[in-house]
């Protein structure tokens, strides 16, 4: 199985502009999880979407927001863009099964803000 | 917030040794996991222990977890190289995974 992807996996902003990453779960997966990481806070859950819907969500402004297609692909919304946005952005992926306890990760899309 | 805690933050072993990386955390667990970060890159899974679990080994791994201590720790054995990257121990589910800020890892051939 192909595992999970992450577009892009580069980007330059501005403040005060927005940004949209996507990322495509392994087929099957129905789970869609999303993380940033940074220097100093490490790495952070940002919210979950199964089935379309966000079932969890961490503790980030509403800056921060997301969506999941019928296909299970998932994007993640950042608008009004600060310097401390600034960090590599991870999806997961997972079958979200009793019989699957963990998270499969893309490569990340690293956000920079200028 | 942090579940888990790694030490120590930084390790550096020559290739052929042995790399011991420890996790601690707070709240009681279903299970542990262990992941690899190389450069910045996305995260690899590398090992779970389930909480009543003593000891599981993969390869080169073992991992050992004690909930009394609520402490697990990951052996690396005849590192090399490639072994190079950020070792994060992480809680939570097969949704959300509460991570701690990680040990990294630096083989010199």
């Amino acid at each position: 199985k192909a595992g999970v992807t992450q577009t892009p996996r580069y980007l330059i902003k501005t403040r005060g502009q927005q940004v949209t990453l996507s990322c495509s779960p392994i087929s099957g997966h129905r789970s869609v999880s999303w993380y940033q990481q940074t220097p100093g806070q490490g790495l952070q859950f940002l919210f979950e979407y199964f089935s379309e819907t966000q079932r969890n969500k961490g503790n980030f402004p509403g800056r921060f927001s997301g969506r999941q297609f019928s296909n299970s692909r998932s994007e993640m919304n950042v608008s009004t863009l600060e310097l401390g946005d600034s960090a590599l952005y991870l999806c997961a992926s997972s079958p979200r099964t009793a019989v699957s306890e963990t998270q499969y990760f893309g490569p990340g899309t690293r956000l920079l803000v200028l | 917030s942090q579940q888990g805690e790694e030490d120590p933050q930084a390790l550096s072993i020559q290739e052929g040794e042995n790399a011991t990386m420890n996790c601690s955390y707070k709240t009681s667990i279903n299970n542990l996991q262990w992941y690899r970060q190389n450069s910045g890159r996305g995260l690899v899974h590398l090992i779970l222990i389930r909480s009543n679990e003593r000891e599981k080994h993969s390869g080169r791994l073992r991992v050992t977890l004690d909930t009394s201590k609520k402490s697990s720790s990951l052996l690396i054995t005849a590192s090399r190289a490639a072994d190079t990257a950020s070792y994060f121990c992480a809680t939570g589910s097969n949704y959300k995974l509460t991570f701690g800020k990680g040990t990294l890892l630096t083989v010199n051939p």
